[in-house]
C-alpha cells in the first residue's frame, strides 16, 4: 500500500518556539501534499498544501517545505503557541480525478508549553 | 454555510448488529469521502463516491461494509454484523467540483462495538 511516514510521533516545544514536523512518500506520483490539524473530537481541517512545483508556501506562522529529489516535505510553526497544540497529519493525493483520495502520515502529537 | 454534517457522533453497537453512518456533505457539494481512523493512526481511505455513483472503494473492507450517495440525502456508511474491530472513528469528507483535493471534514462518528 502507498505509505507516508511522519515523524516525529510526538513533539513538544516551549512557547514562541519552532515546531518542526515531517513527512516522507514513496509514490512519486502524488502531486498534492496537504497538511491537516485535528483537535480532539473534532475532524481534521486543512491548514495547509503545497504542489511540487514549488519548494516553499508560507501562510502565516506556517510554512511547508518541500524536497522533490528526497520525496519529502515538512510543516514548520514559527513562534508556536498553546493553541497550536493539536495531531497534525501530512497527507498525499494523486492527480486531479482522484485528489480527494488522499494517503495520511500517521499524525504528530503537538504540545506547545506556556 | 454549514459544514460537513455527520450523526450520530457516537454509535454504541453490540457484536453482530448493524451500524448506519451518516453524512450531509457541504453544501454545493457533489464529493465525498469516507475515512476510517483507528487509536494513535491516520485516516485510511474507505470510500470515494459521487451521486448515485461509487468511483472508488478501494479501501474498503471486501465483507460487511457499504456506502451509498443518493440522489437525495446523506451519504450512508453501512457495517454489517460488526466486530470488535470496527471500533474507529468513521470520518467523512466532501469536495466542491473543481478543487477535489479540498477537502471538508466531518466531526466524525465514533463507533463502539461491546
Amino acid at each position: 500500500q502507498q505509505q507516508v511516514k511522519q515523524s516525529p510521533q510526538s513533539l513538544i516545544v516551549q512557547k514562541g518556539g519552532i515546531s518542526i514536523i515531517n513527512c516522507a512518500y514513496e509514490n512519486t506520483a502524488f502531486d498534492y501534499f496537504p497538511w491537516y490539524q485535528q483537535f480532539p473530537g473534532k475532524g481534521p481541517a486543512l491548514l495547509i498544501a503545497i504542489r511540487p512545483d514549488v519548494s516553499e508556501k508560507k501562510e502565516g506562522r506556517f510554512t511547508i517545505s518541500f524536497n522533490k529529489s528526497a520525496k519529502q516535505f515538512s510543516l514548520h510553526i514559527m513562534d508556536s503557541q498553546p493553541g497550536d497544540s493539536a495531531t497534525y497529519f501530512c497527507a498525499a493525493s494523486v492527480g486531479d480525478t482522484n485528489a480527494g483520495k488522499s494517503t495520511f502520515g500517521d499524525g504528530t502529537t503537538l504540545t506547545v508549553k506556556p | 454555510n454549514a459544514g460537513v454534517m455527520q450523526n450520530p457522533r457516537h454509535l454504541v453497537r453490540r457484536r453482530g448488529q448493524e451500524a448506519r453512518l451518516r453524512c450531509s456533505p457541504m453544501k454545493g457539494h457533489s464529493h465525498v469521502y469516507w475515512y476510517r481512523q483507528l487509536p494513535e493512526e491516520g485516516l485510511k481511505f474507505m470510500v470515494y463516491l459521487q451521486k448515485e455513483n461509487i468511483i472508488d472503494e478501494s479501501g474498503m473492507p471486501k465483507e460487511r461494509f457499504s456506502a451509498e450517495f443518493p440522489k437525495e440525502g446523506p451519504s450512508i456508511l453501512r457495517i454489517q454484523q460488526v466486530v470488535r474491530g470496527d471500533s474507529a472513528a468513521y470520518f467523512c469528507a466532501s469536495s466542491p467540483v473543481g478543487a477535489l483535493e479540498t477537502q471538508y471534514f466531518g466531526p466524525g462518528t465514533r463507533l463502539l462495538v461491546l
